[in-house]
């Protein structure tokens, strides 16, 4: 009954390579994010998502995509990936719209890039 | 914007004893919450304990309690009673724009 997961849990890759990591929550929020935590762990936004509005870090490279099939579901594309791509990944998910603002997170995905 | 300071990099704590993790904040808002997550070794990400801004009583979870001094945007973070499974990263993080804010962790290690 994992409230919000991810597969995969590693992912070791090429450099140049596409892939794709999937997030799914259970707790019927309506908005989700995604989250990167770098060698030194911090973590910094990515992408905010809901069904009405996508709101991207104008830091993150448009070789990454957020894609969401439904509300339970938001999943990150990676193109032509870089050595810099390397990093913990984290799907979180909250209730919009309410004043509590905690967000769930999943187990994250460790993405090697070589 | 909001932004968090950590600045403690690295903490350690005994078994059975206290240890108290610092944060100090920013923002503009008038209401929001405080939050201290926690990262053990296995890397999932786990809320510890979370603060409205607005109310007067720090929060209380079990051997975890905070300091929320609202004039001086400061959110402590206390253990009582450290166990051996404290042993992880903790963030403090503040709701900003559209997602959360992260300080850059204490990693805290309880020793036997």
């Amino acid at each position: 009954d994992t409230a919000v997961s991810q597969t995969p849990k590693y992912l070791v890759t090429q450099m140049g390579n596409d892939k794709s990591i999937k997030c799914e929550q259970n707790l019927g929020h309506d908005t989700m994010y995604w989250y990167k935590q770098d060698s030194k762990k911090f973590l910094k936004i990515m992408f905010s998502y809901n069904n009405k509005e996508l709101i991207i870090n104008e830091t993150v490279p448009n070789r990454f995509s957020p894609k969401s099939p439904d509300k339970a579901h938001l999943n990150l594309h990676i193109n032509s990936l870089e050595l810099g791509d390397s990093a913990v990944y984290f799907c979180a998910s909250r209730t919009s719209g309410g004043a509590e603002e905690t967000q769930y997170f999943g187990p994250g995905t460790r993405l090697l890039v070589l | 914007a909001q932004t968090v300071t950590q600045s403690q990099p690295e903490m350690s704590v005994q078994e059975a004893e206290t240890v108290t993790l610092s944060c100090t904040y920013d923002t503009s808002e008038s209401n929001y919450y405080l939050f201290w997550y926690k990262q053990p070794p296995s890397r999932q990400m786990i809320l510890v304990i979370r603060q409205e801004a607005y109310k007067q009583q720090n929060a209380t979870e079990n051997r975890f309690s905070v300091n929320f001094q609202k004039a001086a945007k400061s959110f402590s973070l206390k253990i009582s009673d450290s166990q051996l499974g404290d042993t992880a990263m903790y963030f403090c993080v503040i709701p900003g724009g559209y997602a959360l804010n992260f300080g850059k962790g204490t990693s805290l290690l309880v020793t036997p």
